[in-house]
């Protein structure tokens, strides 16, 4: 089984605060996929990073940063210098081979970023 | 590049009646999905096709649920006869079918059972 835990239910910033979303997984799989995804008020998923697990890796990207260590099956996500717009939901999300790479989801962040 | 489209975008009915949503993917994509995203969780998976065929409807409670893809585009999911905790956001994906780890989102269909 699958599992992604999301510890952070809401997370409030000012503006320009660097902030750090939790994600803990769960997995029997050796071969696994990581993702990250945004949910905007508008409601659709947008994809943001996908990690496997054999790429211990950081990822900067802009503003963006991810930090994955299998040791403690972790998968942070880090926001430097937040604006207003990166206000969300964020999930974190599991993609294991054992279960025909069925995405399983977190119960989400709700990052609110305020000016 | 047209992203997936969803129709209604909300629904408001109420307990005992049936309600369809509708799925357009992006053009050329094998795979299909449908979640449920109920308040405060992620999605969960509820059913996929490739193509016109089901890949994985473990999830979908099917004595009320039903979902078809007829000709391989379009695909439509039903309820009937709703319950109050149907109420949620409904989500369609759609990917290219060598690379399914590509899940490009529609809006959703906000469903609400009273």
């Amino acid at each position: 089984a699958q599992k992604v835990t999301q510890a952070q239910t809401e997370i409030s910033v000012v503006e320009k605060e660097d902030v750090t979303l939790d994600c803990v997984y769960e997995t029997r799989d050796t071969t696994y996929y990581l993702f990250w995804y945004k949910q905007p008020p508008s409601g659709e998923l947008v994809f943001l990073i996908r990690r496997n697990s054999f790429d211990e890796q950081n990822e900067i990207s802009g503003r963006y940063s991810w930090n994955f260590q299998k040791s403690t099956s972790s998968f942070n996500f880090t926001i430097t210098a937040s604006q207003v717009v990166d206000s969300a939901v964020y999930f974190c999300a599991l993609a294991g081979g054992g279960s025909n790479y069925k995405l399983t989801f977190g119960k989400g962040t709700l990052l609110t970023v305020n000016p | 590049e047209a992203g997936v489209a969803q129709s209604p975008r909300y629904k408001i009915i109420e307990k005992r009646q049936s309600v369809a949503f509708w799925c357009n993917p992006i053009s050329g994509h094998a795979t299909l999905y449908w979640y449920q995203q109920i308040l405060g969780q992620g999605p969960k998976l509820l059913i996929q096709f490739q193509n016109n065929g089901v890949v994985d409807d473990s999830q979908l409670p099917k004595d009320r649920f039903s979902a078809e893809r007829l000709k391989g585009v379009d695909s439509t999911l039903k309820i009937q006869p709703a319950k109050l905790e149907d109420s949620a956001v409904y989500l369609c994906a759609s990917s290219p079918g060598t690379v399914w780890y590509e899940q490009y989102f529609g809006p959703g269909t906000r469903l609400t059972v009273t």
